[in-house]
């Protein structure tokens, strides 16, 4: 199994830039790198998604170095409303799928 | 669309007695997932179904079955619940295993007294 390591938590301010990163070292060739994010009481929200180099949607970017042991998903111009906790996964199947602990942002006015 | 339904929302159960959770989603995906997550944690892979007719262990499968009962529905079964049970459960459904957007119902939150 891919493990992942991420911050237990971080603090940020309304409009800045937030890079959260997330190391997997045995990471698999046919793993993919998935980012959720989950507010309380709720479901995991699919964020991005990528398997090398550069990735970006209309919410954020995600970064992948060549030897893919790490990646960091980037949250340009926080606001209140992404207070929530940030999961990395990484898997080539179901089976493989694991959450981790996740990283809690907390956005400061 | 309704996107993926879980019932009940809320359940409360003495240690020993069983039930089931249901699980449907409208989107026509082929795979279905089920999840627990306890306090302060991540969630935790029970078991998946790949395509219906298929069902397989995740990380914490036991004390736990599961039913794909047709493409749209994905059941999980207590038999016999356990005070270690007490947690939320979210069942997910994707297009595809893994590499694809897996989407979330709201959850079950199961309290084994």
């Amino acid at each position: 199994l891919a493990k992942t390591t991420q911050p237990i938590s971080m603090d940020s301010y309304e409009g800045q830039e937030v890079n959260i990163t997330c190391s997997h070292n045995n990471i698999a060739t046919n793993d993919y790198i998935t980012w959720y994010q989950q507010f309380p009481s709720q479901g995991p929200r699919f964020i991005i998604q990528g398997y090398k180099t550069k990735v970006t949607n209309e919410v954020a970017s995600l970064f992948i170095p060549a030897d893919r042991k790490s990646s960091t998903l980037s949250l340009p111009r926080v606001s209140l409303s992404d207070t929530a906790v940030y999961y990395c996964l990484v898997g080539g199947s179901a089976r493989q799928l694991t959450f981790g602990s996740g990283t809690q942002l907390t956005v400061l006015p | 669309n309704a996107g993926v339904t879980q019932t009940p929302k809320f359940q409360v159960l003495k240690t020993g007695q069983s039930m089931t959770l249901q699980c449907a989603q409208d989107m026509n995906h082929n795979s279905m997932y089920w999840y627990r997550q306890d306090p302060g944690m991540g969630l935790r892979l029970i078991y998946y179904s790949a395509s219906e007719g298929t069902t397989d262990k995740g990380e914490v499968p036991n004390g736990y079955n599961v039913s794909r009962l047709n493409k749209r529905e994905f059941s999980l079964r207590l038999e016999s619940a356990a005070p270690s049970q007490t947690s939320v459960y979210f069942c997910a459904s994707s297009g595809l295993p893994v590499a694809d957007t897996q989407y979330f119902g709201p959850g079950t939150r199961l309290t084994v007294l």
